[in-house]
């Protein structure tokens, strides 16, 4: 398996663009998470989602910021309208549910609104 | 809230001693608690885990530790190397499949 896949690596886009994630779980893993690393904040939970659904979102900075899942595997993280202060890694991690066992990180995207 | 505090924020050690990073969490329901290195520039990986039905476990040059009376837990580093250098996460899942990371420790190894 190929891990956890996340897209774009990086992303530069001017204030006020729209920015959308994307994340590709580990195949069998019906846990999907979205981190947002910053120094100040370390790894913040955004939302989470068991078997696609979406179970606590309560991490979600503001209403500009929107996750789905359609599917076992594919999630988005979009940002609308986007701010100098979203800047950030942005990550996604998949595990599975029910057991006690390792969640997997993607490689980040690294966002940047200027 | 169901939080995970860390401590210290940045710890630095000479070569060959240990280091210790603590952890607290809020829920006693708590069960899992895994432990991640993060290099510079990469992703967050898995080091150890430990499960509340035990005290202790240990592989090879790091261990961690359970208090759950406490609510705490602990990463201990021996005979540290540079290429410890790193930020380590402590996590805890809480009952709700909510998986939730402290803030992070810088742990600078000084050859």
């Amino acid at each position: 398996d190929a891990g956890v896949i996340q897209s774009p690596r990086h992303e530069v886009t001017e204030m006020g663009q729209e920015v959308t994630l994307r994340c590709k779980p580990i195949s069998g893993h019906n846990s999907l998470f979205w981190y947002r690393q910053t120094m100040m904040r370390g790894l913040e939970l955004l939302i989470y989602f068991n078997n696609n659904v979406p179970i606590d979102d309560s991490g979600m900075p503001e209403d500009r910021f929107s996750a789905k899942m359609p599917n076992a595997s594919f999630s988005t993280l979009k940002i609308q309208p986007s701010e100098p202060r979203d800047s950030a890694v942005y990550f996604c991690a998949s595990r599975v549910t029910g057991e006690n066992t390792e969640a997997f990180f993607g490689q980040g995207t690294r966002l940047t609104v200027v | 809230g169901e939080n995970v505090e860390q401590h210290p924020s940045t710890l630095s050690v000479q070569e060959g001693d240990s280091a210790v990073i603590k952890c607290t969490y809020s829920d006693s329901a708590s069960n899992y608690f895994p432990w991640y290195k993060q290099e510079l520039g990469k992703r967050p990986q898995l080091i150890i885990d430990i499960r509340s039905n035990v005290g202790e476990k240990k592989d090879q040059r790091i261990a961690v530790t359970l208090n759950k009376t406490a609510k705490h837990f602990s990463l201990h580093i021996t005979e540290t190397q540079p290429e410890d250098s790193a930020v380590y996460f402590c996590a805890a899942l809480y009952g709700n499949n909510r998986l939730a990371f402290g803030k992070g420790n810088q742990v600078v190894v000084i050859p």
